[in-house]
């Protein structure tokens, strides 16, 4: 069945220590994102990328980086240089076009130790 | 600039109450398109439903249905006859040619629906 896997489930962060989400798509969908997810706070935009080898910054980018090296693939680091990593993240791809709704994994939930 | 408001934070119904979710948006775009997802405890959002600012129609899909006033700059949910499945976080999202395909989100309302 074709989605969207984000692993690990759960993630614990050690000060100072950067961690990778992974997220892949079979959906052979160009645009993914990255959301982050907050109590109360609804879903805020990380970052997303509209192509391989292309990402631009959502609206909280800071402490984080992204890589788009294959279509499937859309990994996200959480650096030490973000001070409140304590969230659910969520990925999540989209057919190129205007107005086409997303596809969302299961999310991971990232927890400083 | 885009937003999305979800005044209510939270529901709490009895099964077979009907209940309505609000959402209310913000766009300088005479084209956009809004969505309803479902968030169950599971985490993964489901899409319910999207809606083009040119068709105004409201739609049923069994137990649920949503108006759309582009006057009143809502799209709003209702679930008539809830039941315990039906609790979950719901979002409201817009997404508008100021922001391309990006979808800006609500804060959500956590629907919990007691037996």
């Amino acid at each position: 069945d074709g989605g969207i896997t984000q692993s690990p489930k759960y993630l614990f962060r050690k000060e100072g220590q950067n961690v990778t989400l992974s997220c892949e798509q079979n959906l052979n969908h160009d645009a993914m994102y990255w959301y982050r997810q907050d109590p109360g706070q609804g879903l805020r935009l990380i970052y997303y990328s509209q192509i391989v080898n292309d990402f631009q910054k959502g609206d909280i980018a800071e402490g984080y980086s992204v890589s788009r090296e294959k279509k499937e693939s859309f990994p996200l680091t959480v650096t030490s240089a973000q001070k409140n990593p304590t969230a659910f993240y969520l990925c999540a791809s989209q057919n190129p076009g205007f107005g086409e709704k997303l596809f969302f994994g299961s999310g991971t939930q990232l927890s400083v130790l | 600039a885009q937003k999305v408001t979800q005044a209510q934070t939270e529901i709490s119904v009895v099964e077979k109450e009907d209940v309505t979710l609000d959402c209310v948006y913000e766009t300088r775009d005479t084209t956009y398109y809004l969505f309803w997802y479902k968030q169950p405890p599971s985490g993964e959002l489901v899409f319910l439903i999207r809606r083009n600012s040119f068709d105004e129609q409201n739609e049923i899909s069994g137990r649920y249905s949503w108006n759309f006033q582009k006057s009143t700059s809502s799209f709003n949910f209702t679930i008539t006859a809830s039941q315990v499945v039906d609790s979950a976080v719901y979002f409201c999202a817009l997404s508008d040619l100021t922001g391309f395909q990006k979808l800006v989100f609500g804060t959500g309302t956590r629907l919990l629906v007691s037996p």
